[in-house]
């Protein structure tokens, strides 16, 4: 199993850009988030997704979209970029959130993202 | 609401200088805890899933124990290796689909 990859692992945006975050996961899962990781401020959760179709706000939605038309793959898209949006952005997948026992989250590597 | 706090924030320790990391929380409801460990450049690892108070875990130089109000990771006889952040979390409360994430401590550990 790969686990969860995203892609890309680094990319450099002007303000006012577009783009797409991939992650995909290939263990199953029905639940994926999304998180965005700032010096001092930990992880922040932006979307996430509980199965196919299903999506909701996270703790810091404001500029991201996404959707979720497959299990396995959760794209975070960026509208309009903003320095505000420069940090290091994690994709998760669980079997579920709900609970302990199959709550336990596996990370992607992480995309670092630079807005100019 | 609830909320995840760690501490210290940072903690540097010699090679062998056994240490606690702390994991303080205010839920509704205890619902188990999930220790995580991150590497500079990468993403969060599990380490170990606590479900109830007073249960221990244990992997190599780690030991996570749990109580109704916080959550200790005890590192005995570190090593270089063991650098790294760790980050604990607790699973959503009823309804939620959230789970809450502490900051985080960043232990070095010299040689």
């Amino acid at each position: 199993n790969a686990g969860v990859t995203q892609t890309p692992k680094f990319q450099v945006l002007k303000t006012g850009q577009s783009m797409t975050l991939q992650c995909a996961q290939d263990m199953n899962h029905e639940y994926m988030s999304w998180y965005r990781q700032d010096p001092g401020m930990g992880l922040r959760l932006i979307h996430y997704s509980v199965g196919a179709g299903i999506t909701d706000q996270g703790e810091v939605p404001n500029g991201y979209n996404v959707s979720r038309s497959t299990t396995e793959d959760f794209p975070l898209r960026l509208l309009s970029a903003a320095p505000s949006q420069t940090s290091v952005y994690f994709c998760a997948s669980s079997y579920s959130a709900g609970t302990t026992r199959s709550g336990t989250q596996y990370f992607g590597p992480g995309t670092r993202l630079l807005v100019l | 609401e609830d909320q995840v706090t760690q501490s210290p924030e940072a903690l540097r320790l010699q090679e062998g200088e056994s240490s606690s990391l702390n994991c303080s929380y205010t839920v509704s409801g205890l619902r188990g805890l999930f220790w995580y460990r991150q590497d500079p450049g990468k993403g969060p690892e599990f380490l170990f899933t606590l479900y109830s108070a007073g249960e221990e875990k244990e992997k190599e130089r780690l030991k996570a124990t749990l109580t109704k109000k916080e959550s200790f990771l005890h590192i005995t006889a570190p090593k270089p290796e063991d650098s790294a952040t760790y980050l604990c979390a607790v699973p959503p409360g009823k309804g939620s689909y959230i789970p809450t994430f502490g900051r985080g401590t960043s232990l070095i550990v010299h040689p």
